[in-house]
């Protein structure tokens, strides 16, 4: 069965305490990995897509990589607004042209001044 | 460019009633997906739609739900005669014309309580 595995479930930093956030995957074949932020409340707010092995995207403290399975996000000197849940999902090769994507739990980080 | 709109945010309904979830997708968007949040789980997929047509509806329960995205106006998600269960955050995300998937964007989600 396809999965999307994500680590740590939550954790916890400093203000200024860099760390990485990490996505595991075991299907054949990727058509896109995608990082999103959630909120306490809201909907999840698009972040990076990953296409290929090798591959890096970064914003403002954020710098997503990919492997050819797994996925990291790195945050370097995170800030207290930084605090959300991290989604990592994957988008699944398949017959016709489906969109679903598999989500994985999410990494809760919770960023202390 | 407004986002993903959903509406309503909160909906509250008894066991039995039936519940109307609406998705407008972001301007120029045409694919529209639906997923549920349940308590302390994951984002589900549910269905893919483009307009007036479903594409995959995989993750849809077998009764009682449906999905619709009209020619005019937003997509519908139609839950009949609900349980405790179906209580959850159902989000939509839409996506640009082209190949499904790919970048997804999510509106605030519509929140039901079934009491």
């Amino acid at each position: 069965e396809d999965q999307v595995t994500q680590s740590p479930e939550a954790l916890r930093l400093q203000e200024g305490e860099s760390s990485s956030l990490n996505c595991s995957y075991t299907v054949s074949g990727l058509r896109g990995l995608f990082w999103y932020r959630q909120d306490p409340g809201k909907g999840p707010e698009f972040l990076f897509t990953l296409y290929s092995a090798g591959e890096e995207k970064e914003k403002e403290r954020l710098k997503a990589t990919l492997t050819k399975k797994e996925s990291f996000l790195h945050i370097t000197a995170p800030k207290p607004e930084d605090s959300a849940t991290y989604l990592c999902a994957v988008h699944l090769p398949g017959s016709g042209n489906t969109g679903k994507l598999i989500f994985g739990q999410g990494t809760t980080l919770q960023v202390k001044p | 460019n407004a986002g993903v709109m959903q509406n309503p945010r909160h909906l509250v309904r008894r066991r039995g009633q039936e519940a109307r979830l609406r998705c407008s997708p972001m301007k120029g968007h045409s694919h529209v997906y639906w997923y549920r949040q349940l308590p302390e789980e994951g984002l589900k997929f549910m269905v893919y739609l483009q307009k007036e047509n479903i594409i995959d509806e995989s993750g849809m329960p077998k009764e009682r739900f449906s999905a619709e995205f009209p020619k005019e106006g937003p997509s519908i998600l139609r839950i009949q005669q609900v349980v405790r269960g179906d209580s959850a955050a159902y989000f939509c995300a839409s996506s640009p014309p082209g190949l499904g998937g790919g970048e997804q964007y999510f509106g605030p989600g519509t929140r039901l309580t079934v009491t």
